[in-house]
């Protein structure tokens, strides 16, 4: 597509629940990132995968966030089990190669844990 | 660990008016910089970014950075505001040998008085 694509673009769900967050990168893009932006932490990387897999997860907050790729493409952030403190926007970027090549980010999904 | 630090949680100024965003990083090699703006309910979009040669680079939307090694400082400038400027801007340094994932400021909102 012409840019990174997610989805939905807002999702408000219960405490308890889980979710899934789904990101389409730029095609061809083998890098993708996941961040999370909340009101009191800022922007805070989450996951990086190169291709189909995922060298650095060294931002997933919890045991409760897991994310997966396929094909090398989609890219699905899930969270079990959410709680309130989960409540925030998602971001998801692509870059072609990784490294330090430009980012380009979705428009992100707006998570609200009621 | 490398970290970002925008001082100016929140900054006025008046259209026409020159503005000056600053940035500070902390980081063990030559970074990678980035300037992102955000507006209301969108993505992150890229002004401008630092790799390496000329320290000063220009951007998007009239904006430049000048990258001063010796402050670890990459501030952002322009030299007229324009009201539609009003956004959240982020400085964020690239970790390369990480998969070039980004370490976020906090942001800096920018209001236009006109």
């Amino acid at each position: 597509g012409a840019g990174v694509s997610q989805s939905p673009s807002n999702k408000v769900t219960e405490k308890g629940k889980d979710v899934e967050l789904r990101c389409d990168p730029i095609s061809g893009h083998t890098a993708l990132y996941w961040y999370r932006q909340s009101l009191g932490q800022g922007l805070e990387f989450l996951i990086y995968f190169q291709g189909n897999s995922a060298p650095d997860k060294s931002g997933l907050p919890s045991d409760r966030f897991s994310a997966e790729r396929t094909g090398g493409s989609v890219s699905t952030l899930t969270i079990q089990r959410t709680q309130q403190e989960d409540s925030a926007v998602y971001l998801c970027a692509s870059s072609s190669t990784g490294g330090g090549n430009i980012q380009y980010f979705g428009a992100g999904t707006r998570l609200s844990v009621l | 660990a490398q970290s970002v630090t925008q001082p100016d949680i929140h900054i006025t100024v008046s259209e026409g008016a020159s503005l000056e965003l600053r940035c500070n990083y902390s980081y063990g090699a030559t970074p990678y910089l980035f300037w992102y703006v955000q507006s209301p309910g969108q993505g992150l979009q890229l002004l401008l970014k630092y790799f390496s040669g000329d320290t000063l680079v220009q951007g998007i939307k009239g904006f430049e950075a000048e990258f001063k090694r010796s402050q670890s400082s990459f501030n952002l400038r322009k030299p007229s505001v324009h009201w539609s400027d009003a956004a959240e801007y982020f400085c964020a340094v690239g970790v390369y040998n990480q998969g070039g994932k980004l370490i976020f400021g906090q942001g800096t909102e920018l209001s236009v008085k006109p």
